[in-house]
């Protein structure tokens, strides 16, 4: 099993150009989450989906959007590209529910300028 | 959720065990009490869960005490390996809005040689 993957590993953005970071996991998990990680600082949710089909608007959602339509991937794009959007982006994923673990994927470096 | 409160950083001998403390005083009875760590530009990496029982792990072990208002992690033997970011985190399993976790700002914690 691959586990989560992210891709592209870095990307710069010029300001107000629109880019798609994707996310797939091959563990058949529900449960899939877009977090942001700003310099020096802990993980902040932007959006979360508890299966195809459903998505929910995490702490940090503005100026992003996601997409659920298969168990496998959750997109998360990014419309407008704002220098504050400059960040380090992790997608994650886990079972469906009771005491289990998330897995992470390696993270998306993204840059805009 | 409730809050958790952890040193910003900690020092470590290598080969000496490296006790990671976390207060988590508002901690709610259906609550637990998760580990995970980031090494230096990676994804979050789970460690160990637990309610209200110690556990141990082939990567550590946790003791929670008795009142649950706090926790202590517990690498037997760090290495140099073992420097990273170490995230305590309280969250209610079989949450129906999704297993979402909260990151604070966690400990660093540097194992020297």
């Amino acid at each position: 099993n691959a586990g989560v993957t992210q891709t592209p590993k870095f990307r710069i953005l010029k300001i107000g150009q629109s880019m798609t970071l994707q996310c797939a996991q091959d563990m058949n998990h529900n449960y899939m989450y877009w977090y942001r990680q700003d310099p020096g600082m802990g993980l902040k949710l932007i959006y979360y989906s508890v299966g195809a089909g459903i998505t929910d608007k995490g702490e940090v959602p503005n100026g992003y959007n996601v997409s659920r339509s298969t168990t496998e991937d959750f997109p998360l794009r990014l419309e407008l590209a704002a220098p504050s959007q400059t960040s380090v982006y992790f997608c994650a994923s886990s079972y469906s529910s009771g005491d289990t673990e998330a897995f992470f994927g390696q993270g998306t470096r993204l840059t805009v300028v | 959720d409730a809050k958790t409160t952890q040193p910003p950083s900690m020092d470590c001998a290598e080969g000496r065990a490296a006790n990671l403390p976390c207060n988590h005083s508002t901690i709610s009875g259906n609550e637990y009490v998760y580990w995970y760590r980031q090494i230096h530009s990676q994804g979050p990496q789970y460690i160990i869960h637990g309610l209200k029982n110690n556990e141990t792990n082939e990567m550590a072990s946790l003791i929670i005490t008795e009142d649950r208002k706090s926790s202590t992690l517990i690498l037997p033997h760090a290495t140099l390996r073992d420097t990273a970011v170490y995230y305590c985190i309280v969250r209610v399993n079989n949450n129906n809005a999704g297993n979402m976790l909260t990151f604070g700002g966690g400990t660093r914690l540097m194992v020297k040689p």
